[in-house]
């Protein structure tokens, strides 16, 4: 398996544009985790879902965040506006209920700059 | 609040020699603790786990220890190599929380040769 593809690894935007992060999970997962790491805050969850249904979405900073999962291999994180304080690494994670526990497999992130 | 900690930011360690990192977790609902490893430019990779009924569990050449009682968990790693370098998270989940996982601020690990 791949694991968790997430695109692009890099993004560069200027403040006030559409940025739209995306995410492939392992297949057969069925829990699918967006986190936001900063060197201030760490690691955020910010939403997650179970069979491509939005769980927990209190991590979500503000109105302009959304995330959807259209399908089992797809999901999108989309922020709009952006603002510099969104500046961020942004990572999706995967993990399946049928395993004995709840590790997470990560991507390799997003870096994104809002200038 | 609730909430999983780290203890020291940084540690330096010689090649060769034990590191141990720690970790300090709030909730006693918490039954199930990871550690994860993130290389710079990378995402968290998972090391080891261990659940709440178990106090020690070993890998290659990391284990895991769990203290209930003061609610402190440490990861030992064997002979440190300079692969070793990077930032170790502690995270935690407690029952019913959806496979979710809360995650400690991070180690940085340094390996000096």
């Amino acid at each position: 398996d791949a694991g968790v593809i997430q695109s692009p690894r890099h993004e560069v935007t200027e403040m006030g544009q559409e940025v739209t992060l995306r995410c492939k999970p392992i297949s057969g997962h069925d829990y699918l985790f967006w986190y936001r790491q900063t060197m201030m805050r760490g690691l955020e969850l910010l939403i997650y879902f179970n069979n491509n249904v939005p769980i927990d979405d209190s991590g979500m900073p503000e109105d302009r965040f959304s995330a959807k999962m259209p399908n089992a291999s797809f999901s999108t994180l989309k922020i709009q506006p952006s603002e510099p304080r969104d500046s961020a690494v942004y990572f999706c994670a995967s993990s399946s209920q049928g395993s004995t526990n709840e590790k997470l497999f990560f991507g390799s992130g997003t870096q994104l700059s809002v200038l | 609040g609730e909430s999983v900690g780290l203890h020291l930011p940084t540690l330096s360690v010689q090649e060769g020699d034990n590191s141990i990192i720690n970790c300090a977790y709030s909730n006693s609902a918490s039954d199930y603790f990871i550690w994860y490893k993130q290389e710079s430019g990378k995402g968290p990779q998972f090391i080891i786990d261990i659940r709440s009924n178990m106090d020690k569990r070993q890998g290659q050449r990391v284990t895991v220890l769990l203290n209930k009682t003061v609610k402190h968990l440490s990861l030992q790693i064997a002979a440190t190599q300079p692969g070793d370098s990077a930032v170790y998270f502690c995270a935690e989940s407690r029952p019913g929380g959806g496979n979710k996982l809360t995650f400690g601020t991070g180690t940085q690990l340094k390996v000096e040769l």
